[in-house]
């Protein structure tokens, strides 16, 4: 079993739709949490980071972390044909040891179109 | 356009060919990163420097060799690849060792090895 879980997609929606995507995780060690957009050939883009449960919002974009159910999602409103891209969830553990700083586990991705 | 900038963008070399590959931030951030993505696969770490050392290497084979020449710059030697090297290879950068901070991603060097 992989330690993240991402829901796989590929996620098809219209415009002006409001979209969900998830991860699971196994390990209770995970503290900070964020979600990366990956446009095709380019880098994964940093859209929100949290380190604590409940909701931070971001403009369209809302990320929920549930650490007692060990479940994160992102949710994006009014989306945009500009929004298509993969979606990457990503964690960390606690800084504290040191020896897996830097280490982000991600989820597998998930591929979202929205179309006019 | 984002703060972390990798050169070349594309890079074909042969397996007996010596290449590098560039990174640059001018955040001030003190840790940088090599991850690999092969397509349609999440990223996998490499390399960590902090403070310009190397603090982690995921079990790299040699034929990958980073270099830190200051706190700016990160660079990553390629020598003797194989054709399952081919992979797009992404700089990151984040504030320091001493306080969790997110990584910041460049676009990546997409190599391909013949």
């Amino acid at each position: 079993q992989k330690e993240v879980e991402q829901d796989p997609g590929p996620l098809s929606v219209p415009e002006g739709a409001i979209v969900s995507l998830n991860c699971t995780y196994s390990n209770s060690a995970f503290q900070y949490f964020m979600w990366y957009r990956q446009y095709s050939r380019k880098g994964p883009e940093l859209l929100m980071y949290t380190y604590s449960s409940g909701n931070k919002e971001d403009g369209r974009f809302t990320a929920q972390v549930d650490k007692s159910s060990k479940y994160i999602s992102l949710f994006i409103r009014d989306s945009q044909p500009s929004d298509s891209a993969t979606y990457l969830c990503a964690m960390s553990v606690s800084y504290a040891g040191g020896t897996s700083y830097g280490k982000l586990t991600f989820g597998q991705g998930t591929i979202l179109t929205v179309h006019p | 356009d984002t703060e972390v900038t990798q050169t070349p963008k594309h890079l074909v070399m042969g397996m007996t060919n010596k290449k590098s590959l560039k990174c640059e931030q001018h955040m001030g951030h003190r840790a940088m990163y090599w991850y690999k993505q092969k397509a349609k696969k999440p990223p996998e770490l490499m390399f960590v420097y902090s403070y310009e050392k190397l603090s982690i290497n995921e079990s790299v084979p040699s034929r990958f060799s980073p270099e830190c020449p200051n706190s700016s710059l990160l660079n990553l030697h390629l020598h003797a690849l194989q054709p399952e090297d081919s992979a797009l290879y992404l700089c990151a950068s984040s504030q320091d060792r001493d306080t969790y901070s997110p990584l910041h991603f460049g676009n990546g060097t997409r190599l391909t090895v013949t």
